[in-house]
C-alpha cells in the first residue's frame, strides 16, 4: 500500500515555462510535506516544505501548494531552467518523524 | 562544513560477504534514517534510529540486515551474506528532531554492488 504517490514518472517542459509536479497521499495523519530534488549518483537535496496548516509556501522560483481535502500537493517551478532537470521526490511526515517518499518524477527542461 | 557523511561511496561485495555502510549525521543531529533505492525505484524507508536506540525498523528486511547508532561514532548499516538483490543505493539522512515537522537531510549515498 503506497501512501505517497507520484503518478507521473516523467515530465518534459520548455525552458522558461512552468513545471508542475504532482503528488497524492492517502494517510490523513500526514501533517508535513516536503519536496526533494535528486541528481544521478547524488543524494536527495531538500527543496521546500509545507505544514498542513498552510495551503501555500513559496521560495523563489519554487512554490508548493497543498490541498488537504483532496490529499494532493504540487510543486510549481517557474520559470523552469535546464539545471532543474532532475528527479523530484515528494515526501510526507506524520508526527513520528520519518518521511515517506513517492517514487519520483523525472523532470526534463529543454533549452 | 558538517553535512551528512557516508562511506564508502561505492562498495563491491561478492555474494555471501558482509557489507558495512557508515553514516555520520550532520553536526548537532541525533536522529538518523536509512533509506534504500533499488534500480528504477523510489526511496524506501528502512530504519530510524536515535542514539543507542532503534525507533522504527518497520522497513528493514527481517533477516541479514541490522542497524545501529552507538553513543559514540557513526551509524552503521550492516548487511550479512549479501545477495544480488541487495545491490542498491543506500542513503542515510539525519534530522535535528524526531517530530513530524522536521526536515531530514541526506548524505550522498553508498552504492552497493553485489557480484
Amino acid at each position: 500500500d503506497q501512501q505517497v504517490k507520484q503518478n507521473s514518472p516523467s515530465l518534459s517542459v520548455q525552458e522558461g515555462r512552468i513545471s508542475i509536479l504532482n503528488c497524492d497521499y492517502t494517510n490523513s495523519m500526514f501533517d508535513y510535506f516536503l519536496w526533494y530534488k535528486k541528481y544521478p549518483a547524488e543524494g536527495p537535496t531538500f527543496l521546500i516544505s509545507i505544514s498542513s496548516i498552510k495551503d501555500k509556501n513559496e521560495d523563489g522560483r519554487f512554490t508548493v501548494f497543498l490541498n488537504k481535502s483532496a490529499k494532493h500537493l504540487s510543486l510549481h517551478i517557474v520559470p523552469s531552467q535546464p539545471g532543474d532537470s532532475a528527479v523530484y521526490f515528494c515526501a510526507a511526515n506524520t508526527n513520528a518523524g520519518k518521511s515517506t517518499f513517492g517514487d519520483g518524477t523525472t523532470l526534463t527542461v529543454k533549452p | 562544513n558538517a553535512g551528512v557523511m557516508q562511506n564508502p561511496r561505492h562498495l563491491v561485495r561478492r555474494r555471501g560477504q558482509e557489507a558495512r555502510l557508515r553514516c555520520s549525521p550532520m553536526k548537532g543531529h541525533s536522529h538518523v534514517y536509512w533509506y534504500r533505492q533499488l534500480p528504477e525505484e523510489g526511496l524506501k524507508f528502512m530504519v530510524y534510529l536515535q542514539k543507542e536506540n532503534i525507533i522504527d525498523e518497520s522497513g528493514m528486511p527481517k533477516e541479514r540486515f541490522s542497524a545501529e547508532f552507538p553513543k559514540e561514532g557513526p551509524s552503521i548499516l550492516r548487511i550479512q551474506q549479501v545477495v544480488r538483490g541487495d545491490s542498491a543505493a543506500y542513503f542515510c539522512a539525519s534530522s535535528l528532531s524526531g517530530t513530524g515537522g522536521n526536515t531530514i537531510y541526506f548524505g550522498e549515498g553508498s552504492w552497493l554492488t553485489v557480484v
